[in-house]
């Protein structure tokens, strides 16, 4: 199958790191990603990971990924209250092509001032 | 960058008539065109894959007759909601796949009364 699993929620206050945790299935997923959606918007694309790396950094934003325990968490450091909103997970399998992205339910991040 | 230009971004029709969607590549060529859907926070279902030239491809449980999916060109698709229902209303987002990842449109929210 193909599911991916978030928790639903997570509090943090200002200045704080979050930590947003994913486990997906497919073990063929070549592609993670993490999008953030604020309401009534689109996806904005955050970063993204191929699966034969272990951590990948971009400013505030960390990737982990445990390959062995299909385990994804992205950690924001220093929480603004602007990080507010709804962060999805993906997958895809991208080496056969035209395949779409899986998504997890969604982790609503509320930055508490 | 790639963006994908989805219009509108929200309308509201009346039970029975048809609403068109469409999502435009601007400066890239979208051979294969995914088309998501999105209850109020939930995740994003995938609800068909469009090929330009060929018939869409629907997952399981969206009628096709109903969500008429047309991508007659290498940056046009287009969604159309046949004979909608309040049921219908949702967050409807399109999303195209290159070289680079994916690109999403910005969404339209329908809402039929």
């Amino acid at each position: 199958g193909e599911d991916v699993e978030q928790s639903l929620f997570l509090s943090v206050r200002e200045g704080d790191s979050s930590v947003i945790n994913c486990t997906y299935t497919d073990s063929s997923s070549t592609y993670l990603y993490w999008y953030k959606q604020e309401p009534g918007a689109g996806l904005q694309l955050l970063t993204y990971i191929f699966s034969n790396m272990d951590m990948k950094q971009d400013q505030r934003l960390t990737v982990l990924l445990n390959k062995k325990d299909k385990h994804l968490s992205l950690r924001i450091a220093d929480t603004q209250t602007g990080d507010s909103a709804i962060y999805f997970c993906a997958e895809s399998r991208r080496d056969s092509g035209n395949t779409p992205l899986v998504f997890g339910k969604g982790t609503r991040l509320s930055v508490i001032a | 960058g790639a963006v994908v230009s989805q219009h509108p971004s929200r309308v509201i029709c009346k039970s029975g008539t048809s609403v068109k969607i469409e999502c435009r590549s601007l400066d890239f060529q979208a051979t294969t065109m995914f088309w998501y859907r999105q209850f109020p926070k939930q995740s994003l279902m995938l609800m068909a894959t469009s090929n330009e030239g060929s018939k869409a491809t629907y997952e399981q449980g969206v009628e096709k007759d109903k969500f008429l999916i047309n991508h007659a060109s290498l940056t046009l698709s287009t969604l159309t909601v046949t004979s909608a229902h309040p049921e219908d209303s949702s967050f409807y987002i399109c999303s195209a796949s290159r070289a680079g990842g994916y690109t999403f449109g910005s969404g339209t929210r329908l809402t039929v009364v």
